[in-house]
């Protein structure tokens, strides 16, 4: 199946640091989605990006829709105890299928 | 909350034994999807349906099998189960079949246990 990279795989911040994540594919998708996931519950949608080239936030969370399709980032501005989580990409091909990023793990240290 | 439920949130039961997870998506939701999380790993597609139709197929092992009703709820029934399968087990669901402009929403997810 089709494999995206997602980077980096952990990491570890003071709170009020900004982060950046981001996934890479071989593929071109047309669609670009980016979750969190909490301990023992559902990922939830952070961000639905749509079109080549947008940028779209959700208060603290800005993420882009790489320009060449294959790309996407995640950045999130002064960090606080609460965005401790596993976050995930995931990415669309025409047809059905979503495929999700091997996720990274965030730890805000206060 | 997004809207999918899934139940049961979670169960033990015995390997060789068999079990069904049951999934209602969102009010409007054509399409439902299946993913296993075992302990640290990501997300791995099962199975998708579409109004009724298997539409992509993933890793899923041939113990394993899924429907989705004429009232849009899926069912993931596990047989045979064996210690590995012990795992989370997501339902999503979304709009259509996913050819763009879509955006799946999980259910919280069922705890599956074989001991």
């Amino acid at each position: 199946g089709q494999q995206l990279n997602q980077s980096p795989q952990s990491m570890f911040i003071q709170e009020g640091e900004d982060v950046s994540m981001n996934c890479t594919s071989s593929s071109i998708f047309n669609t670009w989605l980016w979750y969190k996931q909490d301990p023992g519950e559902g990922p939830v949608l952070l961000i639905a990006l749509y079109k080549a080239g947008e940028l779209t936030s959700n208060g603290r969370l800005t993420a882009q829709f790489g320009i060449t399709r294959k790309d996407s980032f995640l950045n999130i501005s002064a960090s606080i105890p609460s965005d401790v989580g596993i976050y995930f990409c995931a990415g669309q091909l025409t047809g059905n299928q979503f495929y999700f990023g091997t996720g990274t793990s965030l730890t805000v240290i206060p | 909350d997004s809207g999918v439920t899934q139940t049961p949130k979670h169960l033990i039961t015995a390997t060789g034994q068999r079990v069904t997870l049951r999934c209602s998506p969102r009010s409007g939701d054509l399409s439902v999807y299946w993913y296993q999380q075992s302990l640290d790993q990501g997300l791995q597609f099962l199975i998708q349906y579409y109004n009724g139709e298997e539409r992509a197929k993933g890793n899923i092992l041939e113990r394993f099998s899924a429907q989705q009703f004429p009232d849009l709820h899926s069912e993931l029934n596990l047989s045979s189960l064996e210690l590995g399968d012990s795992a989370l087990y997501f339902c999503a669901s979304s709009v259509g079949t996913g050819t763009g402009g879509n955006t799946i929403y999980f259910g919280e997810g069922s705890w599956l246990t074989v001991v």
